[in-house]
């Protein structure tokens, strides 16, 4: 059973517009989640986190929003840039220091 | 520094062969991971490691072993490779309070079992 879910698997947003990606989570649990970005043939690399006791972390053109109550995080992109496409995967830690990752949304950025 | 290192990067097998797949990572790192990467599946933990010695299950464990004798080593092993075992494996270290910190991943490794 998918405790971390992404249901949009791709997304495209024009370049300079804002692209938002969307994360949800079954487990009340988790205490932690991070974005990760990952390019073809590579591993995935990090991105952004925030803890459970924040709703809102910002870093440069990255923002994560958390809503608790909802158990949905986004990623907001802004600007979106052309070297943003890639697939992003949301991630949940809980308190037995598991990570569980959600399926993956491919972003396009169209010049 | 290399951070993290996974060898080899393809494989193919037949079913019912054995293999080891090797993570290295050179960050000092207390913890390391394996999971496997399937289409529409995200990525998925098969077993992990809190420190040189101690190897735990993830959500996918079964068909797999792993050992962690030397900190800076994870090996996950296949005893008899079947073909739901294709996909793709990545290997991710972190420090002892992932809460805090991130995972570094390795490139992977893309197996294939006929």
């Amino acid at each position: 059973d998918q405790q971390v879910k992404q249901n949009s698997p791709s997304l495209s947003v024009q370049e300079g517009r804002i692209s938002i990606l969307n994360c949800d989570y079954t487990n009340s649990m988790f205490d932690y989640f991070l974005w990760y970005k990952k390019y073809p043939a590579e591993g995935p690399t990090f991105l952004i986190s925030i803890s459970s006791i924040k709703d809102k972390n910002e870093d440069g053109r990255f923002t994560v929003f958390l809503n608790k109550s909802a158990k949905h995080l986004s990623l907001h992109i802004v600007p979106s840039q052309p070297g943003d496409s890639a697939v992003y995967f949301c991630a949940a830690l809980n308190t037995g220091n598991q990570f569980y990752f959600g399926t993956g949304t491919s972003l396009t950025v169209i010049p | 520094n290399a951070g993290v290192t996974q060898t080899p990067k393809f494989r193919v097998l037949k079913t019912g062969q054995s293999m080891t797949l090797l993570c290295a990572q050179d960050m000092n790192h207390e913890y390391m991971y394996w999971y496997r990467q399937d289409p529409g599946m995200g990525l998925r933990l098969i077993h992990y490691s809190v420190g040189e010695g101690t190897t735990a299950k993830g959500e996918v464990p079964d068909g797999y072993n792993v050992s962690r004798l030397k900190k800076q080593n994870f090996l996950l092993g296949l005893e008899s490779a079947a073909p739901s075992q294709t996909s793709v494996y990545f290997c991710a270290s972190s420090t002892s309070d992932p809460g805090t910190d991130t995972q570094y991943f390795g490139p992977g490794t893309r197996l294939t079992v006929l």
